[in-house]
């Protein structure tokens, strides 16, 4: 099992709709978890960041945390054009004595106006 | 203050040569990060200081690579004899202590070997 995976896209969706974006992840002892947006060309800026269980909001972002099991989404409501970019999720995984934050290959969202 | 910063932009260079590539962390910053990112690939981690010294330098993929890092803030990569298949984004990265905080991400260089 890949340590993080996301569901593969792309993903299209029209201009208002939510967007869903899922991750599942390999280590149990993982704490802090992140959600990235990048654009094409840029480099990946934070969205948002979630370390306990359960849901934290953040205008219309929404980031979902199941430790059980090992699952972590994002919520995109009333999603528009300029959110198309790929979503990478981020996991800190422990590695040699460290934790290491180990990314996703990225789901492509695209939103039709 | 200032985000991450990254130099060059973009290089270009013949295979062989050798590359040296720079990134300024976030003021106060004492964790940095190098990744690789190739054209339609994930983040590829390379290596992670923590102040000057390097507990995990695993994801360097062969002995042309090797970093350091000063005074507990700029950082060089340096790429040795370059390969084309080095050819890839570089992106640094910094947080505030350690691997558990949220990492910021610089612009990028973008490596090409022709």
């Amino acid at each position: 099992q890949k340590e993080v995976e996301q569901n593969s896209g792309p993903l299209s969706v029209p201009e208002g709709a939510i967007a869903s974006l899922n991750c599942t992840y390999s280590d149990r002892g993982s704490q802090s978890f992140f959600w990235y947006r990048q654009y094409s060309g840029k480099s990946p800026e934070l969205i948002m960041s979630i370390y306990s269980n359960g849901d934290k909001e953040d205008g219309r972002f929404t980031a979902q945390l199941n430790k059980a099991s090992q699952y972590v989404s994002l919520l995109i409501r009333d999603s528009q054009p300029s959110d198309s970019a790929t979503y990478l999720c981020a996991v800190n995984i422990w590695h040699r004595s460290n934790y290491k934050l180990t990314f996703g290959k990225g789901t492509l969202l695209t939103v039709n106006p | 203050g200032a985000g991450v910063s990254q130099s060059p932009s973009n290089k270009v260079t013949e295979k062989g040569k050798d590359v040296e590539l720079r990134c300024d962390p976030i003021s106060g910053h004492t964790a940095l990060y190098w990744y690789r990112q190739s054209l339609g690939q994930g983040l590829e981690f390379l290596i992670y200081f923590q102040g000057n010294s390097a507990p995990d330098k695993s994801g360097l993929p062969s002995d042309r690579f090797s970093a350091e890092r000063t005074g507990g803030s700029v950082s060089t990569l340096t790429i040795q004899r370059t390969q084309q298949e080095d050819s890839a984004v570089y992106l640094c990265a910094s947080s505030s202590q350690g691997p558990t905080d949220t990492q910021y991400f610089g612009p990028g260089t973008r490596l090409t070997v022709l």
